[in-house]
């Protein structure tokens, strides 16, 4: 079956990176997410990437993929205390007639 | 409308009670989901709507979830006889074409008590 695993806290310092870690199981997986939740809101999509992709840059957001593993990351450069929120990973399967499968979700704490 | 739109953004209600949810999502957007998510939990998936398709439910937690889409726009989520454990933010999201993500509403928060 469908699964994503997230570790639940990440706690970084302002300025430094953040990397947050998502696992899935299925190898079908064509699309993975990364969503973002502040608090009282919905999710925000931030990014996403292709299967057939390893990695993928947009600004202070860096996406890594290991398809061998079913392993995907998400680092934040420069962390700031506006990225404080929870940050989901989904994934999507091949024919998108399925909806995303989402983690559990990591809390970002930013310290000053 | 420019984003998804859902409402009422918080809902008490009191055990046993019916309640209504409801969501306004992008026009243009053919898909439509529900999640519910709970402390703790993550999302959970509820419901699907693409199109003029019949809708996929395989994630309603029971009977007492009913969800219709008219017109292929505005849809509601009903849950009858509410119950304790069904307190949770019931999140609405609409999507044009799946590769591109999900918008998502900022969620209606339901307190039963």
């Amino acid at each position: 079956g469908e699964d994503v695993e997230q570790s639940l806290f990440l706690s970084v310092r302002e300025g430094d990176s953040s990397v947050i870690n998502c696992t899935y199981t299925d190898s079908s997986s064509t699309y993975l997410y990364w969503y973002k939740q502040e608090p009282g809101a919905g999710l925000q999509l931030l990014t996403y990437i292709f299967s057939n992709m390893d990695m993928k840059q947009d600004q202070r957001l860096t996406v890594l993929l290991n398809k061998k593993d079913k392993h995907l990351s998400l680092r934040i450069a420069d962390t700031q205390t506006g990225d404080s929120a929870i940050y989901f990973c989904a994934e999507s399967m091949n024919s998108g007639n399925t909806p995303l499968v989402f983690g559990k979700g990591t809390r970002l704490s930013v310290i000053a | 409308g420019a984003g998804v739109s859902q409402s009422p953004s918080n809902k008490v209600t009191e055990k046993g009670k019916d309640v209504e949810l409801r969501c306004d999502p992008i026009s243009g957007h053919t898909a439509l989901y529900w999640y519910r998510q709970s402390l703790g939990q993550g999302l959970e998936f509820l419901i699907y709507f693409q199109g003029n398709s019949a809708p996929d439910k395989s994630g309603l937690p029971s009977d007492r979830f009913s969800a219709e889409r008219t017109g292929g726009s505005v849809s509601t989520l009903t849950i009858q006889r509410t119950q304790q454990e069904d307190s949770a933010v019931y999140l609405c999201a609409s999507s044009e074409d799946w590769t591109d993500g999900y918008t998502f509403g900022s969620g209606t928060r339901l307190t039963v008590v």
